[in-house]
């Protein structure tokens, strides 16, 4: 079964940081790209960064850039997100994803999608 | 950035009925558009991708449509499991790859 689970979550002082974990399973996970979304409470999900499959590539946020930080252990089948200089805002559930590539029928690029989905993982910044 | 937008952002709706949801880009995305459901509590869960294909173990009531701009997510027959919160995805365009604010269908 294709799985991924996140932990590390938590509550943390505004200014505080988290390392959030995803363990992958049920697939090989050094052959697929990864994201993590996040979803505050009561509101939509945000796309929040992106890592290649060998972690040469990453991509942010705006509103995360330059305090949080992705990576990868392919030897591990772990995804990570290190979450530094936390905010009020930042209060979400975390969740990773896989992104999968679909075949390119019409031209215009492979179709990318987000399945599955971890069961989330929450962080919470409160004084 | 590609903004997505949807509507209605809350839909009441009885079972057995037949419900449309829209979004739509800000710049045409081709069909690169993808729909999730997402229960109350849980992780959001793969409908549609690239417009029109229905993920594997999907009901065929959910049936996904258009290109370029101007997308539809439809559901024929509601049924109690299908009141849920729904939002599109457009992948044609990253960073970011941006989500619509979500439509919750409700029970009427």
């Amino acid at each position: 079964e294709v799985q991924l689970v996140e932990s590390g979550g938590g509550l943390v002082q505004p200014g505080g940081s988290l390392r959030l974990s995803c363990a992958a399973s049920g697939f090989s996970f050094r052959t697929y790209d990864m994201n993590w979304v996040r979803q505050a409470p009561g509101k939509g999900l945000e796309w929040v960064s992106y890592i290649s499959t060998n972690g040469d590539t990453m991509y942010y946020a705006d509103s995360v850039k330059g305090r949080f930080s992705i990576s990868r252990d392919n030897a591990k089948n772990s995804l990570y997100l290190q979450v530094n200089s936390l905010r009020a805002e930042d209060t979400a559930v975390y969740y990773c994803a896989r992104e999968v590539h679909g075949p390119d029928y019409y031209g215009s690029g492979p179709p990318k999608y987000f399945d599955p989905w971890g069961q989330g993982t929450l962080v919470t910044v409160s004084s | 950035d590609i903004q997505m937008t949807q509507s209605p952002s809350a839909l009441p709706a009885s079972v057995g009925d037949t419900v449309t949801i829209s979004c739509r880009a800000s710049q045409s995305i081709s069909n690169h558009l993808n729909w999730y459901q997402q229960k109350s509590g849980k992780a959001p869960n793969l409908l549609v991708y690239a417009a029109s294909s229905l993920q594997s173990g999907v009901s065929s009531r959910f049936r996904g449509r258009g290109s370029g701009t101007d997308f539809t997510l439809t559901i024929s027959s509601l049924q109690p499991e299908d009141f849920a919160t729904y939002y599109c995805q457009q992948t044609y365009s990253a960073p970011p790859l941006t989500f619509g604010g979500g439509t919750k269908v409700e029970i009427k």
